[in-house]
């Protein structure tokens, strides 16, 4: 079974700091890799993905990850967060086996606080 | 473009009554998922669905029903509400087999409270 670990369940950071949240993953086959964002009160959003090829992804916002395969990671990077990136950041993976879409599997979040 | 939208968006019933958690997506999508959040353990799969008629469950189906008569509605049951139950309710589509299929978008949610 798939499993995400996510090491950091609340990050507080102050405005232009740079972020990294670690994510990394448990499972024995090619996975599709996601991060989605939660801000306050909102539905989930799609930050990034990763299906193939380059394992340096960018997303919206400002925001990238990159997949190291070796480690079974997909951390997400910001190099100077803002006040409104205030969120709930999840990691999400579902396995790449070609044999149709699989429901994903999150990781249970990092809490990110900016403090102005 | 109203994409995917779920109703009702909060929802208080009691322990041991029917309750039914409506999602619509307007893009046609073959896929159709149920997930619940809670506090702790981020969103889990509940059921889901790959095209009308075929569903198959996900980590935490029990107490749930689902159906898919329509591509474009996913209903969930709760056949028998219980406390366990209040969650924050998220359903989701993709349009696997395109560019784009195996990202999931996600509806608003529904706030489902079981006194």
């Amino acid at each position: 079974a798939q499993s995400v670990s996510q090491h950091n369940h609340h990050v507080i950071l102050s405005e232009a700091a740079s972020l990294e949240l670690g994510c990394n993953y448990s499972y024995g086959g090619t996975v599709n890799l996601f991060w989605y964002v939660q801000y306050p009160g909102q539905h989930l959003q799609l930050l990034l993905k990763y299906f193939s090829g380059d394992p340096l992804v960018k997303g919206i916002k400002g925001f990238e990850a990159e997949f190291i395969k070796s480690k079974f990671s997909f951390n997400l990077r910001k190099p100077s967060v803002q006040w409104s990136d205030t969120a709930e950041y999840f990691c999400a993976v579902n396995s790449n086996s070609g044999g149709g879409a699989d429901g994903l599997t999150f990781g249970k979040g990092t809490h990110l606080i900016i403090q102005p | 473009d109203a994409g995917i939208t779920q109703s009702p968006r909060y929802k208080i019933t009691e322990t041991g009554r029917q309750v039914t958690l409506m999602c619509h997506q307007t893009w046609s999508h073959s896929y159709m998922f149920w997930y619940r959040q809670d506090l702790g353990h981020g969103l889990r799969l509940i059921y889901y669905s790959a095209a009308a008629d075929i569903t198959d469950k996900g980590e935490v189906p029990d107490g749930y029903v689902v159906s898919r008569s329509k591509t474009e509605n996913f209903p969930l049951t709760l056949e028998s509400a219980t406390r366990s139950q209040t969650s924050v309710y998220f359903c989701a589509s993709s349009d696997y087999g395109t560019a784009t299929g195996e990202t999931q978008y996600f509806g608003p949610g529904t706030r489902l409270l079981v006194l």
